[in-house]
């Protein structure tokens, strides 16, 4: 199994400039969850998905948005990109069932210039 | 959930056992506790969860208090790869419950 995967790992955009992060997980887990980090703080739940073509609400969610169409992907989108959007974002993705764990991509340090 | 306080910073000698409390004093009945950890700018990893009864595996230990109200993980032989900043989260019981991060604390295992 290769977990949860991210793409891409880097990058680097300018202010007004959209792109998409996608979320992979192949152990066809229910539940999936995209995180932003600051520097010196804690993960922050941007948007999170219950199951396939169903999307939620976190934290932190304005100038993001999400689509599960299908269950093994998570997609992240930036429509205009804002330097207050520099972070690095985490997917996470888990079973669902009781206490099972959450399992954390590597991250995508996306800059906004 | 209920929210966690944790020392921002914490160092330990290489070798030694490393003691990380946690306080919960708002946790109800049917919430467990978490820790996860973040070696430098990697995803979160896993460590140990419990509800109230003392919880060992191959990574750490995990004590709770009786009342339940605090909590402290231990690392028993810490090593220099064990540097890292510490989650301790309280989530309920339900697999789709996202984790409410805190700023957690960082260990530094010094050689």
């Amino acid at each position: 199994n290769a977990g949860v995967t991210q793409t891409p790992k880097f990058r680097v955009l300018k202010t007004g400039q959209s792109m998409t992060l996608l979320c992979a997980q192949d152990m066809n887990h229910e539940y999936m969850y995209w995180y932003r980090q600051d520097p010196g703080m804690g993960l922050r739940l941007i948007h999170y998905s219950v199951g396939e073509g169903t999307t939620a609400k976190g934290e932190v969610p304005d100038g993001y948005n999400v689509s599960r169409l299908k269950k093994q992907n998570f997609l992240l989108g930036l429509e205009s990109a804002a330097p207050s959007q520099t972070s690095v974002y985490f997917c996470a993705s888990v079973r669902g069932l009781g206490t099972d764990t959450q399992y954390f991509g590597p991250g995508t340090r996306l800059t906004v210039l | 959930d209920a929210k966690t306080t944790q020392p921002p910073s914490m160092d330990c000698a290489e070798g030694r056992a490393a003691n990380l409390p946690c306080n919960h004093s708002t946790i109800s009945g049917n919430e467990y506790v978490y820790w996860y950890r973040q070696i430098h700018s990697q995803g979160p990893q896993y460590i140990i969860h419990g509800l109230k009864n003392n919880e060992t595996n191959e990574m750490a230990s995990l004590i709770i208090t009786e009342d339940r109200k605090s909590s402290t993980l231990i690392l028993p032989h810490a090593t220099l790869r064990d540097t890292a900043v510490y989650y301790c989260i309280v989530r309920g019981y339900s697999g789709n419950t996202p984790l409410v991060f805190g700023k957690g604390t960082r260990l530094s295992v010094i050689a």
